[in-house]
């Protein structure tokens, strides 16, 4: 079965300093991968997906992720902090070439100072 | 942009009584989910849909449940019977067949049963 572990559940960073929030995840072969951002009272929004091709990808915001595979990891990142990415940061995953549901991790919980 | 919508925003009610929940989702979109996040847990998948009929589905997804597409823009959740458990935030999401099948999630709509 796929699961997905992010390992922090809160992060405090300045603003203006760089981020890296943690994901692994098991699967038996090359899954999708996902990050999604919750702002409070609000719902999902898709950062950034890797599906095939460079490791390495580009999302919205300013944020980018690297799939290791021998890893098992995704991490999210961003080089300089906002105040407005406080928010809760989801990652999931799910079945290649399928609709297939989506699993999540518990979430990472960003707070930012000012 | 195109974007899943949910109504209502917040449902209040009582133990034992039916509801139904309501999402519209992206028009060209042809998948359809249903995911819940009781507070402070993690976003758990409840169903998915297609073709007009559930592709799949948890064990949370009992007899209790039900979804349905009942137009061409439609698609709804129903708990026949609701319990204090069931309080959560429902999602609504929805995936193109595209070579990933990023899913686009609704607002969500919370539950409270008293």
């Amino acid at each position: 079965a796929q699961s997905v572990t992010q390992p922090d559940i809160h992060i405090t960073v300045s603003e203006g300093a760089s981020l890296e929030l943690r994901c692994n995840y098991s699967y038996g072969a090359t899954p999708y991968l996902f990050w999604y951002v919750q702002s409070p009272g609000q719902g999902l929004q898709l950062l950034l997906k890797y599906f095939s091709g460079d490791t390495l990808v580009q999302g919205i915001k300013g944020f980018e992720a690297e799939f290791k595979r021998s890893q098992s990891s995704f991490n999210l990142r961003k080089p300089s902090v906002h105040w407005s990415d406080a928010a809760e940061y989801f990652c999931a995953v799910g079945a290649r070439g399928t609709a297939s549901k989506l699993t999540f991790g518990t979430g990472t919980r960003l707070q930012v100072t000012l | 942009e195109p974007e899943v919508t949910q109504t209502p925003s917040h449902q209040v009610t009582q133990m034992g009584q039916e509801v139904i929940l309501r999402c519209v989702p992206i028009s060209n979109h042809l998948y359809f989910y249903w995911y819940r996040q009781i507070l402070g847990q993690k976003v758990e998948f409840l169903v998915s849909f297609y073709n007009n009929e559930i592709s799949e589905k948890s064990e949370i997804f009992d007899d209790q449940f039900s979804v349905e597409r009942p137009d061409g823009s439609n698609f709804t959740l129903k708990i026949r019977s609701t319990k204090l458990e069931d309080s959560a935030m429902y999602f609504c999401a929805s995936s193109a067949r595209t070579t990933s099948y990023e899913q686009y999630f609704g607002p969500g709509t919370r539950l409270t049963v008293t």
